[in-house]
C-alpha cells in the first residue's frame, strides 16, 4: 500500500537555527515527490517537485533532496515567517492520473 | 494567489442537507482535483477530472459527486450530509499531471 510518513510531527526552532524535515515514502514506482507549504486555514502552496534520487532543488532558505526511500526539506537560518505546516506528497508511477498521496505534515514554529 | 478560485469560502449547514462547492481552475489547466482535509485524516484525494472527463477516483463517498463543465470549472456536490463531513475542501488544478496548484478552500461545517 502506498504510504507517506513525515517526521517530526511538530518542530520548534529559534530564528536562525537550521534543521531538516523528513518524508519517508513507500510507493509503487515514484513519479514525483512534491513539497507544499500550508498556512492555517489556507490552501497548500506548491514549493518543489523532485523526480529522481539525487535530485535537489532550492528556493530561498529551503532545499529539498530526494533518495530512493525518503526526501528531506532542509531549512537554513529560518525566520518566523517560515512558520507553517510542510506537506509532502507522492505520485505513483503506474498511475495515469495526478492523484497525490499526502503525508500528515510537519508543523514548524520559528520563534524570534 | 495560485489562480485557482473556490466558492463559497465558508458553508454552514445542517445534517441531511445538500451543498455544492464550486471551483475555477487556473487559466489553461485542464485537470481539476478535489481533496478533503480533516484534522484526523489529513489531505485525502477525492476525485480528478481531465478536460471534462473523470480520470481518477479516491476515497469519495457515494453521497458525494462531482463534474467538470465545458468551461473547465468544476462542482463538488455533497448530499445527505453528516457531522463527519465537516472539513476543508480544496480544489487544485494542473496542466496535465504534474504539480498541482491549490485554491483557498471551502470550510464546510455540518451542524
Amino acid at each position: 500500500e502506498d504510504q507517506v510518513t513525515q517526521s517530526p510531527e511538530a518542530l520548534r526552532l529559534q530564528e536562525g537555527e537550521s534543521s531538516s524535515l523528513n518524508c519517508s515514502y513507500t510507493v509503487s514506482g515514484l513519479r514525483g515527490l512534491f513539497w507544499y507549504r500550508q498556512d492555517p486555514g489556507k490552501g497548500p502552496e506548491f514549493l518543489f517537485t523532485l523526480y529522481s534520487a539525487g535530485e535537489e532543488k532550492e528556493k530561498e532558505r529551503l532545499k529539498a533532496t530526494l533518495t530512493k526511500k525518503e526526501s528531506f526539506l532542509h531549512i537554513t537560518a529560518p525566520k518566523p515567517e517560515d512558520s507553517a505546516t510542510y506537506l509532502c506528497a507522492v505520485r505513483r508511477g503506474s498511475s495515469n492520473t495526478g492523484k497525490l498521496i499526502f503525508g500528515q505534515g510537519t508543523t514548524l514554529q520559528v520563534k524570534p | 494567489d495560485s489562480g485557482v478560485t473556490q466558492t463559497p469560502k465558508h458553508l454552514i449547514t445542517a445534517t441531511g442537507q445538500r451543498v455544492t462547492l464550486r471551483c475555477s481552475p487556473r487559466s489553461g489547466d485542464l485537470s481539476v482535483y478535489w481533496y478533503q482535509q480533516s484534522l484526523d485524516q489529513g489531505l485525502q484525494f477525492l476525485i480528478q477530472y481531465y478536460n471534462g472527463e473523470e480520470r481518477a477516483k479516491g476515497n469519495i463517498l457515494e453521497r458525494f459527486s462531482a463534474q467538470q463543465f465545458p468551461d473547465l470549472h468544476s462542482e463538488l456536490n455533497l448530499s445527505s450530509l453528516e457531522l463527519g463531513d465537516s472539513a476543508l475542501y480544496f480544489c487544485a488544478s494542473s496542466r496535465g499531471t504534474e504539480e498541482q496548484f491549490f485554491g483557498p478552500g471551502t470550510r464546510l461545517t455540518v451542524l
